[in-house]
C-alpha cells in the first residue's frame, strides 16, 4: 500500500518560534496533499489542501499566513507554524492520495504531536 | 450545512459484536469511508462503500444506506485491540472528505 511519511513526530518548542512539519510520500507522486489538525477527543479538521507548484487552498477560519503551505515537489509538502502559541498545540496529520484509484482512499501520515511551551 | 454524526463512545465485550452507526447530511455523495484510530496515531482505512448495501471484510463489514444518509461498521469476535476510535468520513460532491467526530469503542474483558 502506499505508504505517507511526517517528520517530526514530536515536537516542543517556545512560544514566538515557527515549526516546520514535513510530509512525503514515499512510493507514490502527490498532487495533492491535505493537512489537518486534530484536538484530543475531536474529529480531524481539515486545514488546507496543498497542490504542487501552486498555492495551497485553506479552509475557511484557518490563517494563511500563520500556517505556511509548500508543496515544491511531488512527494513532499511542508507546514510551518509561524510564530507559534500555546493554542496551536495539537495533532498534525497530513494525508494524500496515490494517482489512479478508484476512489479517493486518504492515506495518513503518522502525525506530528506539536506543544507549544 | 454539512454534517456527520455518531455515537461519542461504545462499550462491548470481548468475543462479542458491535455496531457503530454513523448519520450523515453533505452537499453530494461520493462514497463513505470507515477509518480505524489508534490513540496518539494516524487513522488507518478499513472501508469504503458507495453502493447501498454491506461489504464484508473478515471481521469488519460496513452497511450503506444512500436514501436514509446512514451507514454501520460492525465488528465480529472483538478483541481488546479493536480498543480504539472509529472515524465516519463523506466525500461529498467536491470529493472533499467531511468527517464525524469519531466513536471511541471500549473494549472489556
Amino acid at each position: 500500500g502506499a505508504v505517507v511519511s511526517q517528520h517530526p513526530s514530536r515536537v516542543i518548542c517556545k512560544s514566538g518560534t515557527s515549526v516546520k512539519i514535513e510530509c512525503r510520500s514515499l512510493d507514490f507522486q502527490a498532487t495533492t496533499m491535505f493537512w489537518y489538525r486534530q484536538f484530543p477527543k475531536k474529529s480531524l479538521m481539515l486545514m488546507a489542501t496543498s497542490n504542487e507548484g501552486s498555492k495551497a487552498t485553506y479552509e475557511q477560519g484557518v490563517e494563511k499566513d500563520k500556517f505556511l503551505i509548500n508543496h515544491a515537489s511531488l512527494t513532499l509538502s511542508t507546514l510551518t507554524v509561524t510564530s507559534a502559541h500555546p493554542e496551536d498545540s495539537s495533532f498534525y496529520i497530513c494525508s494524500a492520495t496515490p494517482p489512479g484509484q478508484d476512489y479517493n482512499e486518504q492515506f495518513f501520515g503518522p502525525g506530528t504531536r506539536l506543544t507549544v511551551l | 450545512g454539512q454534517n456527520i454524526d455518531q455515537p461519542t463512545e461504545m462499550t462491548a465485550t470481548e468475543g462479542a459484536i458491535v455496531q457503530i452507526n454513523c448519520t450523515y447530511q453533505t452537499s453530494g455523495f461520493n462514497g463513505l469511508f470507515w477509518y480505524q484510530q489508534h490513540a496518539g496515531e494516524a487513522p488507518t482505512f478499513l472501508s469504503y462503500n458507495v453502493l447501498d448495501g454491506l461489504e464484508e471484510k473478515g471481521r469488519f463489514s460496513s452497511f450503506l444506506s444512500r436514501s436514509k444518509g446512514y451507514s454501520y461498521l460492525l465488528l465480529k469476535e472483538l478483541q481488546m485491540k479493536d480498543s480504539a476510535s472509529y472515524l465516519c468520513a463523506v466525500s461529498n460532491s467536491n470529493y472533499q472528505l467531511i468527517w464525524g467526530a469519531g466513536t471511541k469503542l471500549i473494549i472489556k474483558p
